[in-house]
């Protein structure tokens, strides 16, 4: 089975523009997570969809927005971008069933904004 | 508020050693998972191990087993047999709520793990 995949590897934008990340989770798996990483504040929650469906949101501003098409596919967007986005942005896929607890993480998409 | 609080940083271990790297949880919910999971440099997060609140037994997976005490809200991690490729960073996780409705995950902090010869 493929693992979790994300695209691009890496991502160099400037102040201002907006960007798109993109994330394919593990055939099956219905629930897509995706966590902001950097040195300062650490692994943090994004929002995680489920069925298309935006299930919970972590507290980052609206710049940051996601969804998720019907093949589980999901797409994480920031606009406006600041010079403190600059980070591992990583998702999660996880099939949720009863007794199903592993969230597997794709190699993450390094954001640099200038 | 969920919390998860790794103490140590940085942790030493010599090869074939065994290393316990500590976690310790806060949570009023009933039904939660722990998971530990280990980041080489390369930046990709790789699943190790996960933990019910139910499961009686601690959890094992190869090398790798938890040390789980329900009373003491700690999961901690014991590597057996230290190797090389274990040195990364390695970070320690809930999630709160059934496994059905939750995939929000809270981290710790991170133990940089070195392994040497």
């Amino acid at each position: 089975k493929a693992g979790v995949t994300q695209t691009p590897r890496y991502l160099i934008k400037t102040r201002g523009q907006q960007v798109t990340l993109s994330c394919s989770p593990i055939s099956g798996h219905r629930s897509v997570s995706w966590y902001q990483q950097t040195p300062g504040q650490g692994l943090q929650f994004l929002f995680e969809y489920f069925s298309e469906t935006q299930r919970n949101k972590g507290n980052f501003p609206g710049r940051f927005s996601g969804r998720q098409f019907s093949n589980s596919r999901s797409e994480m967007n920031v606009s406006t971008l600041e010079l403190g986005d600059s980070a591992l942005y990583l998702c999660a896929s996880s099939f949720q069933g009863e007794d199903y607890n592993e969230q597997f993480f794709g190699p993450g998409t390094r954001l640099t904004v200038l | 508020a969920q919390k998860i609080t790794q103490t140590q940083p940085g942790m030493f271990v010599q090869e074939k050693e065994a290393v316990t790297l500590d976690c310790t949880y806060d949570t009023s919910d009933q039904s939660y998972g722990l998971f530990w999971y280990k980041q080489p440099s390369s930046g990709e997060m790789i699943f190790l191990i996960y933990q019910g609140s139910y499961d009686e037994q601690n959890a094992t997976e190869g090398r790798y087993s938890l040390n789980f005490q329900k009373a003491r809200k700690s999961a901690n991690l014991v590597i057996s047999a230290s190797q090389l490729g274990d040195s990364a960073m390695y970070f320690c996780a809930m999630r709160e709520g059934n496994t059905g409705t939750a995939s929000k995950l809270t981290f710790g902090t991170g133990t940089r793990l070195q392994v040497t010869l």
